[in-house]
Parts: C-alpha cells; sequence; structure tokens
C-alpha cells in the first residue's frame, strides 16, 4: 500500500540476532496493529498502538508508535526460528472509516 | 472456541464460472472483511460489512459481489467478470468499526484455470 510503507521487503538474519521493520505513513494513524503470517494461512494478531508514544511488549517482541503517530517500528530481540514469517502493519488512517489499510509486508528468515 | 472459519482451504474452478467463498464467525462481530492477497504483496480490500444488511466497495470490488443477510456471514462471490481471480483470499471480523484488531480467518486459495 502506497498509504503504510513496510521497510525492508525481506529480512534475513543469523538466529540470535535483533531486527527491527519499520511502517511509515504521510497521514495520522489512528490505530496502528502488527501481524504475523505464515505463509498460505490467516494473519495472527500480535499488537495494536493507538497513543503517541506508545510501546507494548509481548515475549521478545516489542513494537512502538512515535510521538507524532505517523511511524511505527517492530523489534525483535534475541530472534529465533520461531519468529520467521511475514510481518504485516494494518492501520486505520481514517478515524471511524471502518476499514484498515496493510502494508506490504516483511518477510523475515531466521537462520539457524 | 470463537473464531472465523472459511471454507474450503483450496477451490478450483474454470474459467468463466462463478464461485462463492464461505466465511462464518461465531465471535459476535458486527464488521466483516474480504481481502485479496498476491504473491510477495499485502492485503488488498475487497468488500467489508459493518453491519448486516450492509456493506460497501473496499479497493478492489470488480468481478466480486458480496451479501451480508446474517451477522455470522459474510460471503463472497468471485463472478467470471474478475480478470484475475487466482489468489489466496482472507476474511476478517473486528468488534466494530474503530481501533479494534481484526481477526483473520486460515485463508482460501482459489485457482482459475
Amino acid at each position: 500500500s502506497q498509504e503504510l510503507e513496510q521497510s525492508p521487503q525481506s529480512l534475513i538474519v543469523q538466529e540470535g540476532k535483533n531486527l527491527t521493520i519499520n511502517c511509515t505513513s504521510s497521514k495520522t494513524l489512528y490505530g496502528l496493529y502488527w501481524y504475523k503470517q505464515k505463509y498460505g494461512e490467516g494473519l495472527i494478531f500480535l499488537m495494536m498502538l493507538q497513543k503517541g508514544g506508545e510501546e507494548k511488549s509481548h515475549e521478545k517482541i516489542t513494537a512502538k508508535l512515535d510521538e507524532k503517530k505517523q511511524q511505527s517500528s517492530l523489534h525483535i530481540t534475541a530472534s529465533q526460528p520461531s519468529h520467521a514469517g511475514i510481518y504485516l502493519c494494518g492501520a486505520d488512517i481514517y478515524t471511524n472509516a471502518g476499514k484498515s489499510t496493510f502494508g506490504d509486508g516483511t518477510t523475515l528468515t531466521v537462520k539457524p | 472456541d470463537g473464531g472465523i472459519t472459511q471454507s474450503p482451504k483450496y477451490l478450483f474452478r474454470k474459467e468463466g464460472q462463478n464461485v462463492t467463498l464461505s466465511c462464518e464467525q461465531n465471535l459476535n462481530h458486527d464488521a466483516m472483511y474480504w481481502y485479496r492477497q498476491d504473491p510477495g504483496q499485502g492485503l488488498r480490500l475487497i468488500y467489508y460489512s459493518q453491519i448486516v444488511n450492509d456493506f460497501q466497495k473496499g479497493d478492489i470490488a470488480e468481478g466480486y459481489s458480496v451479501s451480508r443477510e446474517k451477522k455470522e456471514s459474510f460471503p463472497l462471490t468471485v463472478t467470471s467478470a474478475q480478470k484475475n481471480p487466482t489468489a489466496f483470499y482472507l476474511c476478517a471480523s473486528r468488534a466494530a468499526a474503530g481501533s479494534y484488531e481484526q481477526y483473520f480467518g486460515p485463508g482460501t486459495r482459489l485457482t482459475v484455470t
């Protein structure tokens, strides 16, 4: 999606390394969501961020939303093979529009 | 267990035939969505419904149709007018319009030859 730019497109890391995935918009994000997808399967919800400066963590994954609510990052600490998959960010760009916009996804490969 | 079911997992059709993909949720969610995902790409919104008996076109509605006669069901018909129907189709629901996460079904992979 051009409204929501995700980078990098793909990432290959050695097991145990840290990594960051970014999601950027030129518009204010009213709700920012991170999902994980295994190839050929549905999306699994990871975290939702709503407030500028908000940060949430779950196990070794941390997501942040900047103060201007236009950029989010997903950081994985000490990556493991179980972290491999496609990570997608989704956002509510228009308040109360009822629909979300998604980034194109980041394919993460973790080499043992 | 609450969740979203999509059936079938794999679907094969001949060109020129209409095909209907099933999506059912027992989460009591008001809003439901249909997305299309092509290899290496994110999700593109086909149709969405925020309430029973009402739905709106998404970004790529041409060649598709939907109905929302019941809260728990949101079937998608891929018509013969859809020029490139082979894709992975995902259904999702959320509690209501607004800032709630979406819950996704397992997807249906449609192949049209």
